[in-house]
């Protein structure tokens, strides 16, 4: 049963524009929510989080969104530079559990 | 500090071959964690630790699967009599907190069983 999911395996996006990034969660107990970043040949590196006491969360160019009615989070990068380029994983737990639950990933592009 | 270190990088063996990773975590982390990554796919939970403490254990890790933290410190992930399915990124990741703290992950153990 995949409580994460990230329907969009790939973006791609123009310099400068915004990317947005979006996920899923099935599990209502998820009270914690991540962005990682993966490039290739490296492990995955925190971009940033998100309570589920809040709705928006942000750090520099990213910001994170939590609708928990509709059990969707996105993360937003603007304006979106080509060093963005990466596989981003979007993660959850619940207060119960020390584990992280990881959705399948969106490979986002940014071409100049 | 240099961060999660993972060896050896990649493993390459054939099915029924015993396998071990190794995993030093950030020093000051008393949370380390592994997880198995396949092609396509997130990283999905195998264990963790808190300090010498192996306090959870996914339904993934079968009986041929065991991880030591003997001194709470470095930790390692042995894999027996090696399966083809058992190929997979094997990641490791520590953090000085619960995971509503951010995980520092390694670059991970490449493993091919043919």
């Amino acid at each position: 049963d995949q409580q994460v999911k990230q329907n969009s395996p790939s973006l791609s996006v123009q310099e400068g524009r915004i990317s947005i990034l979006n996920c899923d969660y099935t599990n209502s107990m998820f009270d914690y929510f991540l962005w990682y970043k993966k490039y290739p040949a490296e492990g995955p590196t925190f971009l940033i989080s998100i309570s589920s006491i809040k709705d928006k969360n942000e750090d520099g160019r990213f910001t994170v969104f939590l609708n928990k009615s509709a059990k969707h989070l996105s993360l937003h990068i603007v304006p979106s530079q080509p060093g963005d380029s990466a596989v981003y994983f979007c993660a959850a737990s619940a207060g119960n559990t020390d584990k992280l639950i990881f959705g399948t990933g969106t490979r986002l592009q940014v071409f100049p | 500090d240099t961060g999660v270190s993972q060896d050896p990088r990649h493993k390459i063996t054939k099915r029924g071959q015993n396998v071990t990773f190794r995993c030093d975590p950030i020093s000051e982390h008393n949370r380390l964690y592994w997880y198995r990554q396949t092609l396509g796919q997130g990283p999905e939970f195998l264990t963790y630790f808190q300090n010498e403490a192996q306090l959870e254990k996914s339904r993934l890790l079968s009986d041929r699967f065991s991880a030591e933290r003997p001194k709470g410190s470095f930790s390692t992930l042995e894999i027996q009599r090696t399966e083809q399915g058992d190929s997979a990124m094997y990641l490791c990741a520590s953090s000085e907190g619960p995971s509503n703290e951010k995980l520092f992950f390694g670059s991970g153990t490449q493993l091919s069983v043919l």
